[in-house]
This record gives C-alpha cells, sequence and structure tokens, in this order.
C-alpha cells in the first residue's frame, strides 16, 4: 500500500481552463516531485519541492505550477490547459531529495 | 532530446525463462540508475537501483548489469513469472533529483 495518494483520480477538463491536481506525501517527507506521464510513454519530470521551495524544474512552461505545504501535502496547477496536457500526473514523495522516491497511482486527466 | 533510451519497446517471454531489457545513457554526471515496474493505473513503483561504482547488482530474481565504459545497463528477470507481466522503466539522475526516464518495456510473460 503506497504512502502518497493522489485525488482526483480522474479528471476531464476543457481546453482553456486551469485545473488543480492534489498529492498527500507520507508524514515527514520533505520532498515531491511531479511528474507528466504521457500515454506510453515514461514519466517526464515537471518540478521539485523541498521544504516548500521549488528545488528544480524541467522543461515545462510557467503555465505550470506548485506549491508544498507544511502538511506534507501538495499541489499541481496548470493554467490555459491545452489538449497535450492530457496525460497521468504522478506525484513522488522522498524524505529528501537524496533519499528513494515513492511514487502515488496518480490523476489522469484529460482535456477535451 | 532522450537522456536515457531504452530498448526493446515490447518482449513477450515464456514462463521461467529470462527477461533483458536494455538501457543506455549519454550524461557521465548520472550516479544513480534505478528500473521500476509499472502496473495499469498504478504508479511506478522502485524495483531495484544501482549506482556505478558497481557492475552488477541482485536482489532475488532481479539483476542489474551495469556497463560504465559502454554507459549502458540492463535488468535480467530471472525465472519470468505471469506476475512480473507489467511496463519497465530504467531511469537516471543526479543525486537522485530530477529523473529521467526510458521510453518504457511492456513485459508479458506467457504461462
Amino acid at each position: 500500500e503506497t504512502g502518497v495518494t493522489q485525488s482526483p483520480t480522474h479528471l476531464i477538463k476543457t481546453r482553456g481552463q486551469q485545473v488543480t491536481l492534489r498529492c498527500s506525501s507520507q508524514s515527514g517527507h520533505n520532498t515531491v516531485s511531479w511528474y507528466q506521464q504521457a500515454l506510453g510513454q515514461g514519466p517526464q519530470f515537471i518540478f521539485q519541492y523541498y521544504r516548500e521551495e521549488e528545488n528544480g524544474r524541467g522543461n515545462f512552461p510557467p503555465r505550470f505550477s506548485g506549491l508544498q505545504f507544511p502538511n506534507y501535502s501538495s499541489e499541481l496547477n496548470v493554467n490555459a490547459l491545452e489538449l497535450d496536457d492530457s496525460a497521468l500526473y504522478l506525484c513522488a514523495s522522498s524524505l529528501e531529495p537524496s533519499y528513494g522516491y515513492t511514487f502515488g497511482s496518480g490523476t489522469r486527466l484529460t482535456v477535451v | 532530446q532522450q537522456q536515457v533510451k531504452q530498448s526493446p519497446q515490447s518482449l513477450i517471454v515464456q514462463k521461467g525463462g529470462i527477461s533483458i531489457i536494455n538501457c543506455a545513457y549519454e550524461n557521465t554526471a548520472f550516479d544513480y540508475f534505478p528500473w521500476y515496474q509499472q502496473f495499469p493505473g498504478k504508479g511506478p513503483a522502485l524495483l531495484i537501483a544501482i549506482r556505478p561504482d558497481v557492475s552488477e547488482k541482485k536482489e532475488g530474481r532481479f539483476t542489474i548489469s551495469f556497463n560504465k565504459s559502454a554507459k549502458q545497463f540492463s535488468l535480467h528477470i530471472m525465472d519470468s513469472q505471469p506476475g512480473d507481466s507489467a511496463t519497465y522503466f530504467c531511469a537516471a539522475s543526479i543525486i537522485r533529483n530530477q529523473f529521467y526516464f526510458g521510453t518504457g518495456t511492456s513485459l508479458t510473460v506467457i504461462p
């Protein structure tokens, strides 16, 4: 049973809308990373938060933003949704950036 | 630019056989090479990982072989079982920060 939970599990949005995805990390995990996994592809790194500060960012535009909260939860926000944003969004948490990561089961986002 | 290249895209193996998945990388700064297993509807789960100062690591039926000079590493699944049917991803990272994943291998083990 994974200690990382994501909500919602599935979501359908219209192009141009905004979406917020949520992740609850294991207690004590100060690090959370978000990944985008397109169908049939490997996960792509979006960004990482460590102790509530952004700690690295992949090749994603600024309309992808995030927040990490003191209670080990985090959010991924995507503005101005595009059809290509349709994917499985995964969060992964860790005690520290250099430790092992546990992935959640993801949120399947469909943009129509 | 694909930082980690993975092959084959799909693999079919008989029960009891050996499954072999290969990966290659370019960035010599990578210092951590994990393999993940992913079942449909689930997130990736860490299977086994290796550091570049070791040429082989074995955990149960799973073995990573690492060739630093060739910048290649592979996953061997011995005595493959139908329950091993899943998608496998290799990955690489620097200080376990940002992971670069391969494109995945869909493994089917036939009973």
